[in-house]
């Protein structure tokens, strides 16, 4: 089985930086993404990273550390428009085939 | 432009009452996926399908039927809805299993009274 932890609720500052946590634990580790989801909207792909390390691109950066089972999302000179849920997935490869696990969600609530 | 597009986005049905949600994709995507996503539980996939006429059980099928016979369609078929499957409802596709973007449609409201 899988099993994803992110905090469920989150309170950061207009122009502040803010990281949302994700933890795992898995059999078949084969990547893991970050989505960001508008209340009401479907979500939309922000970030994937399959090694160890950290991805950036533009205010938004990821890390990932396979040993640990832990990667992070981090926002950077935060917007309200950044206000919305944040769902960390891992890929996991099994029987052949490939699943995709989705966290709860984070919701970022972004405040001036 | 490249979209997923799912039919209808609001239904509200009564309990034993046969549905189809369709979904259809314009990017030649191999791989799709239903998910279910309800309060508390997030994002759930229901089925999966990596070609043309080849679906497999994601963690939650049972009370769902899907079908591939084309490459852009992937309906989700409710044979006897119940209250329980009161959801919201997402389609997604990608290039391939092991692509790095999935698409998400706009979702579907579900509602079985």
């Amino acid at each position: 089985g899988q099993n994803i932890d992110q905090p469920t609720e989150m309170t950061a500052t207009e122009g502040a930086i803010v990281q949302i946590n994700c933890t795992y634990q898995t059999s078949g580790f084969n990547g893991l993404f970050w989505y960001q989801q508008h209340a009401g909207e479907a979500p939309t792909f922000l970030s994937y990273n399959v090694l160890d390390g950290l991805e950036e691109k533009g205010r938004f950066s990821s890390f990932l550390s396979r040993s640990k089972g832990y990667s992070y999302l981090l926002l950077k000179e935060l917007q309200m428009k950044d206000s919305a849920s944040y769902l960390c997935a891992v890929r996991s490869q099994q029987a052949g085939s490939y699943q995709l696990t989705f966290g709860k969600g984070t919701k970022l609530s972004v405040i001036p | 432009e490249a979209q997923v597009t799912q039919n209808p986005r609001y239904l509200i049905t009564v309990t034993g009452k046969k549905l189809t949600v369709t979904c259809s994709q314009n990017m030649n995507h191999e791989y799709m996926s239903w998910y279910r996503q309800d309060p508390g539980l997030g994002l759930r996939q229901i089925y999966y399908s990596m070609n043309v006429e080849v679906t497999d059980k994601g963690d939650v099928p049972e009370g769902y039927k899907v079908s591939r016979k084309e490459k852009r369609n992937f309906p989700l078929i409710l044979e006897s809805p119940s209250p329980n499957q009161t959801s919201l409802y997402f389609c997604a596709s990608s290039l391939g299993q092991m692509n790095t973007e999935a698409f998400f449609g706009q979702g579907t409201r579900l509602t079985v009274v």
